[in-house]
């Protein structure tokens, strides 16, 4: 069982926009400020989109933005396009160096 | 180019022991925090295993505590994850990843290595 909950798939039409939910405790995501989102395509490594809640990293797409309210933490996909289909994995810094993630979430877009 | 290239992966039998390796190129490798995350295939992420810079502090996840050991030999730029006692519920893709430096994620990881633990 993940330490952090994610719906397990959400889909959506080319240039729509959909929201990703990430829930945690006062533990995780509601104490820090680390939340991460990690894109992975089948049989690939996660790669990085979102770090810091709301932060892209080089070369990640402008039209994923990130956000967090309480102890639930989002990621939004704007302008939704196939190559965004894939798993969205949530993940939050836990304290001392280590980390907790999500189950992760399925993107289809339709 | 930051990159992480492991090896060490395959099928081990239940009580069984694996060293995974992560060769780092691209980067300083002794400048930074190294982790180990893996999949159970078609799951989440489980966080394993961290090690500093220099090796002098390790932790890890309670399910591999007493079982698994990580190790870096930063000459060698070369990061390792000692297996002992597996069993099938170890059975995942295992992966080496980098932590920012000055930051609080992991912004560069291995590609994965199935381990699997099965008679």
């Amino acid at each position: 069982q993940s330490a952090l909950t994610q719906p397990a798939s959400v889909s959506g039409s080319p240039g729509q926009s959909i929201t990703l939910s990430c829930a945690g405790s006062s533990s995780d995501i509601g104490r820090y400020n680390h939340v991460s989102w990690y894109q992975q395509h089948p049989g690939e490594a996660p790669k990085l989109v979102i770090y810091d809640v709301n932060a892209r990293p080089s070369g990640a797409s402008d039209r994923f933005s990130g956000s967090k309210s309480g102890n639930t933490a989002s990621l939004t996909i704007s302008g939704l396009q196939a190559e965004d289909e894939a798993d969205y994995h949530c993940s939050s810094y836990a304290g001392s160096d280590t980390y907790v993630f999500g189950p992760g979430t399925r993107v289809n877009v339709l | 180019e930051v990159q992480l290239v492991q090896s060490g992966g395959g099928v081990v039998q239940p009580g069984g022991s694996l060293t995974l390796s992560c060769a780092a190129s691209g980067f300083t490798f002794d400048d930074y925090m190294m982790h180990w995350v893996r999949q159970v295939p078609g799951k989440g992420l489980e966080w394993v295993a961290l090690i500093t810079w220099n090796g002098d502090i390790t932790d890890y996840a309670e399910s591999v505590k007493g079982r698994f050991t990580v190790s870096r030999d930063n000459r060698k730029n070369s990061l390792y994850l000692q297996m002992n006692g597996l069993s099938p519920v170890d059975t995942a893709v295992y992966y080496c990843a980098r932590r920012r430096a000055g930051g609080n994620y992991l912004d560069s990881w291995g590609q994965g290595t199935l381990i699997t633990v099965s008679s």
